[in-house]
């Protein structure tokens, strides 16, 4: 089976701190996804990656970056939080070879910011 | 951008009572996909549909393509409940590889 881990459920960060999510997959998936998801909008696509090292800017970069350091790692980091970016952040991944819509995605990381 | 819409963001059902969704859009994609989201979890796939006019069947679960290429719809009929969740529509051009994803409708089934 597919596994897709995230480090937390839950995180309380304030305002103005560097927080950093991690995503892993253990099935050696080529490319990997940060979403972020909000009642009312559905998921926004904030980057992607297609291998080690690449990053593409998805619907809503912006107070966002990533790192992609290791295939099965891609990490999304908020340079200084802030109230705005509070949301559950998903990961996903699917591997080269199979369409990109079918994403195997994490449980979430549900992100307060105070 | 592309946009998916889907309405209302909650339906409540009885048990063993069928549903429908429907999705929306403005722009013609080329594969439609239908997710659906557990409480706690991330989204799951459905159902994927590539072709206008297709009528896919996953168990109790059955979805159209639109022949437009602009909507899609999602039937589920004796609902029980498990069936509770987020079911999101997404649609998926190729042209720019990512994946469009509506708002969502939470379904509760009630016992």
């Amino acid at each position: 089976d597919v596994k897709v881990t995230q480090s937390s459920r839950y995180l309380v960060k304030r305002t103005g701190e560097k927080v950093f999510l991690e995503c892993v997959q253990d099935m050696d998936h080529e490319n990997m996804f940060w979403y972020r998801q909000d009642p009312g909008l559905g998921l926004r696509l904030i980057y992607f990656s297609y291998d080690v090292k690449m990053k593409e800017k998805g619907d809503i970069p912006e107070g966002y970056s990533v790192s992609r350091e290791k295939k099965e790692r891609f990490s999304l980091i908020l340079e200084s939080a802030s109230t705005n970016q509070t949301s559950m952040y998903l990961c996903a991944s699917t591997p080269q070879g199979l369409p990109l819509y079918e994403q195997y995605f994490g449980p979430g990381t549900r992100l307060t910011v105070t | 951008g592309q946009q998916l819409n889907q309405s209302p963001q909650s339906m409540f059902i009885q048990e063993g009572e069928d549903v429908s969704m429907n999705c929306t859009s403005s722009s013609i994609f080329n594969t439609w996909l239908w997710y659906k989201q557990d409480p706690g979890e991330g989204p799951v796939l459905l159902i994927a549909l590539y072709k206008a006019g297709e009528l896919t069947s996953n168990g109790r679960l059955t979805a159209q393509f639109g022949i437009t290429r602009k909507d899609s719809f999602l039937n589920i009929s004796a609902s029980i409940p498990s069936d509770v969740g987020i079911y999101f529509c997404a649609g998926f051009t190729g042209a720019n590889s990512k994946l469009t994803f509506g708002k969502g409708i939470t379904l509760s089934v009630r016992p």
